[in-house]
């Protein structure tokens, strides 16, 4: 099975902060990585699909980056809106998904 | 608009089964996969199985094998999950999630949205 790793798995930041994500695939995935948010109570919304594709209806402020294993989320300008938990998903074994472990914005 | 609801929490004694629906609604239920995810207190999303809504066809996580079934009911829009032998730690949300897809220049690519709204599933003595 493929495993997901993120780091770091919490971080504080601030509202305007530059804030990135990193998701890490224990096998080459190719561009198979989707990125999700959620809000407690909430279930998870999807950001990024194909590694850097937007979402309909997701802000601009986020975009998404990497090939491979190694692979990238950013938010450019933190909103209060974003402090959330995200997650990594890899779609390259379908329909065996698999998620990272998450990591947790709050405000610093 | 696309949109899927579950059924209500629930609340079990373990060795005992629960079933969760999904019920789905504003498009074409035979057209797409229905994935099950569950989350624990406080942990990762957990992915258990898959049917295609079309030909029944399912996947489970190895993790539950034996124990998880995933059925559907095309006349009624709805995908069901049941997991049987319940101990302690099958305490989770369960969620069920669309698999959509994208054909594009460089892959076929699949994500899940939208999601249902979760069930809370708590087992207890």
């Amino acid at each position: 099975d493929i495993q997901m790793t993120q780091s770091p798995s919490s971080l504080s930041a601030s509202v305007g902060d530059r804030v990135t994500i990193t998701c890490r695939a224990s096998h080459s995935i190719s561009s198979y990585l989707n990125w999700y948010q959620q809000k407690p109570g909430k279930a998870p919304k999807l950001l990024i699909y194909a590694a850097s594709s937007l979402q309909s209806g997701v802000p601009s402020r986020f975009s998404g980056s990497g090939s491979g294993t190694d692979f990238t989320l950013t938010i450019s300008s933190l909103q209060p809106e974003d402090f959330a938990t995200y997650y990594c998903q890899q779609s390259y074994s379908n329909p065996l998904f698999t998620f990272g472990p998450g990591t947790k914005v709050d405000i610093k | 608009q696309v949109q899927l609801v579950q059924s209500g929490a629930e609340v079990k004694k373990p060795g005992a089964s629960v079933r969760v629906s999904c019920k789905a609604s504003g498009y074409t239920f035979t057209t797409y996969a229905i994935h099950w995810v569950r989350q624990a207190p406080g942990q990762r999303l957990e992915w258990l199985g898959w049917i295609n809504a079309g030909n029944g066809h399912t996947k489970h996580s190895q993790k539950f094998q034996g124990r998880v079934t995933i059925t559907r009911d095309t006349s009624a829009g709805t995908a069901y999950m049941e997991l049987s032998s319940l101990r302690s730690e099958d305490t989770a949300v369960y969620y069920c999630a669309r698999e959509d897809v994208i054909t594009m220049a460089r892959g076929v690519f699949n994500w899940f949205d939208p999601w249902g709204q979760g069930t809370l599933v708590t087992v207890s003595s």
